[in-house]
C-alpha cells in the first residue's frame, strides 16, 4: 500500500496568514492527489483533485501543487471559516490512503 | 440536489453484523463507482471498500476483506455495505461517497455518516 505522510501535523496560524501543508507519498502517484478540508461532526469536502485542480465552489485562496511523491495544499489568505483539518488522499491505486490528517488551529 | 443518506448504524456487539444502506439522488446513481469511507473517532480517513458502475468491479481494505460486502441496486440508487464479523476497531462513522466522474477517485460528494459502535 502506498502510504502518505502529512506535516505538518498541527498547525497555529492567525487570520490573513499564508499557510503551507505538505504531503508525501511512500512511491510515485505521478498526480493522483487530492485534498479535502473537514470540520467537526461534518463529511469531508473536496478541495483540490489532481494535484492542482480546484474543485467548483472552493475559493481560489486554495491552491494545490507537485506531483510523484511531493505535494502541497496552499492557503494563500487564512479566513476564520479555514479552521478545520485537512487531509490528502491517493488515488492512483488501490487501496485509496489518505494522510493522517493536519489540524489547523487559530493562534 | 446531489446528495448522499446513509442508514443503518448502531450498537452491535462484537461477532455481529450491521447492514449499511446509503440513498443516492440527483445525480444518475447507475453512471458511477461508489465507496465506503469510515472514521474511526478522533482518528483519520480510511478508504474501505469501492464498487464498479455495473457491480463488475468490487475492491476492499485488507482491513474489512472477508467481513464486509458491498454492493448497490441501481434501481433503487442504492449502495449496501454488509458488515459481518464485527470488531470493536470497526467503530466508527461510515461516509459513502461518489468519485467526480473524470477524476478516478477524487471523492466530491459525502453523505453525512452514519455510527456503527461495536461494543458489548
Amino acid at each position: 500500500d502506498i502510504q502518505m505522510t502529512q506535516s505538518p501535523s498541527s498547525l497555529s496560524a492567525s487570520v490573513g496568514d499564508r499557510v503551507t501543508i505538505t504531503c508525501r507519498a511512500s512511491q510515485s502517484i505521478s498526480s493522483y492527489l487530492n485534498w479535502y478540508q473537514q470540520k467537526p461532526g461534518k463529511a469531508p469536502k473536496l478541495l483540490i483533485y489532481a494535484a492542482s485542480s480546484l474543485q467548483s465552489g472552493v475559493p481560489s485562496r486554495f491552491s494545490g501543487s507537485g506531483s510523484g511523491t511531493d505535494f502541497t495544499l496552499t492557503i494563500s489568505s487564512l479566513q476564520p471559516e479555514d479552521f478545520a483539518t485537512y487531509y490528502c488522499q491517493q488515488s492512483y491505486s488501490t487501496p485509496d490512503t489518505f494522510g493522517q490528517g493536519t489540524r489547523l488551529e487559530i493562534k | 440536489e446531489v446528495q448522499l443518506v446513509e442508514s443503518g448504524g448502531g450498537l452491535v456487539k462484537p461477532g455481529g453484523s450491521l447492514r449499511l444502506s446509503c440513498a443516492a439522488s440527483g445525480f444518475t446513481f447507475s453512471s458511477y463507482s461508489m465507496n465506503w469511507v469510515r472514521q474511526a473517532p478522533g482518528k483519520g480517513l480510511e478508504w474501505v471498500s469501492s464498487i464498479s458502475s455495473s457491480s463488475s468491479y468490487i475492491y476492499y481494505a485488507d482491513s474489512v476483506k472477508g467481513r464486509f460486502t458491498i454492493s448497490r441496486d441501481n434501481a433503487k440508487n442504492s449502495l449496501y455495505l454488509q458488515m459481518n464479523s464485527l470488531r470493536a476497531e470497526d467503530t466508527a462513522v461510515y461516509y459513502c461517497a461518489r468519485p467526480k466522474l473524470n477524476s478516478p477517485r477524487a471523492f466530491d460528494i459525502w453523505g453525512q455518516g452514519t455510527m456503527v459502535t461495536v461494543s458489548s
